[in-house]
């Protein structure tokens, strides 16, 4: 029973250069969040997904970034243009599908995506 | 702006002592609260979830809810060094259609000295 995936675990890209980050859910769930950590900082919200929808993407930068979650395959977080200040870890984490009111839902996070913009 | 709170410390404590963390929000609406794990380089770890009034125990851990005081706390009990961790205070309001939104506190650094 796999927990959420990530990948990859670590990923180097030079200035200017594309990045995309994978996250493959847990078996069951249907909700993505996507958080952003920097050194000795917490973790910042970014975007909410589920399937085929973008709920919340408040977090999001305006420019260069987007984050899809296709009906089929992993969620992906993509980062055009990269520069020195994405360098970061990229957490993953999902949640059951809940229907509404229901409140006892946890999210479980991935190992996380080290990006180093060099 | 929905916030939670939580002293960044560092919070130094003996082996063997018992560590208090803790938590407040601004929603008065929030239903869920939960406390993660995340040890340097690491991922977060879900260690609790509470989410009525009162206390919920789970082996040295135990949350502490007070919804009337917007107030969540974790008490770790018989502290190791393995504990020494930063810890992450979450909070999910009711469910909407602009979201199920986990929103995090920055975070508690906890050093358990040997």
């Amino acid at each position: 029973n796999a927990g959420v995936m990530q990948n990859p675990r670590h990923l180097v890209r030079r200035r200017g250069q594309e990045a995309r980050l994978r996250c493959s859910p847990m078996k069951g769930h249907s909700h993505v969040y996507w958080y952003r950590q920097l050194p000795e900082e917490g973790l910042k919200f970014m975007v909410y997904l589920q399937k085929e929808n973008i709920i919340d993407e408040s977090g999001m930068p305006k420019e260069r970034f987007s984050a899809e979650f296709p009906k089929e395959g992993p969620s992906i977080l993509r980062i055009q243009q990269v520069v020195r200040g994405d360098s970061a870890a990229y957490f993953c984490a999902s949640s059951p599908r809940i229907g509404q009111g229901a409140m006892n839902t946890e999210a479980f996070f991935g190992q996380g995506t080290r990006l180093t913009v060099v | 702006q929905k916030e939670v709170e939580q002293n960044s410390g560092p919070l130094s404590v003996p082996e063997g002592a018992i560590a208090s963390l803790n938590c407040t929000y601004s929603d008065r609406g929030s239903q869920s609260f939960f406390w993660y794990r995340q040890y340097s380089g690491k991922s977060p770890e879900l260690i609790m979830s509470i989410y009525s009034n009162g206390d919920k125990e789970d082996g040295r851990f135990t949350a502490q809810l007070n919804k009337a005081s917007q107030y969540v706390s974790l008490l770790i009990r018989d502290s190791q060094p393995s504990d020494s961790a930063t810890y992450l205070c979450a909070v999910k309001p009711v469910p909407s259609n602009t979201g199920n939104q986990f929103y995090f506190g920055t975070g508690t650094s906890l050093t358990v000295i040997p």
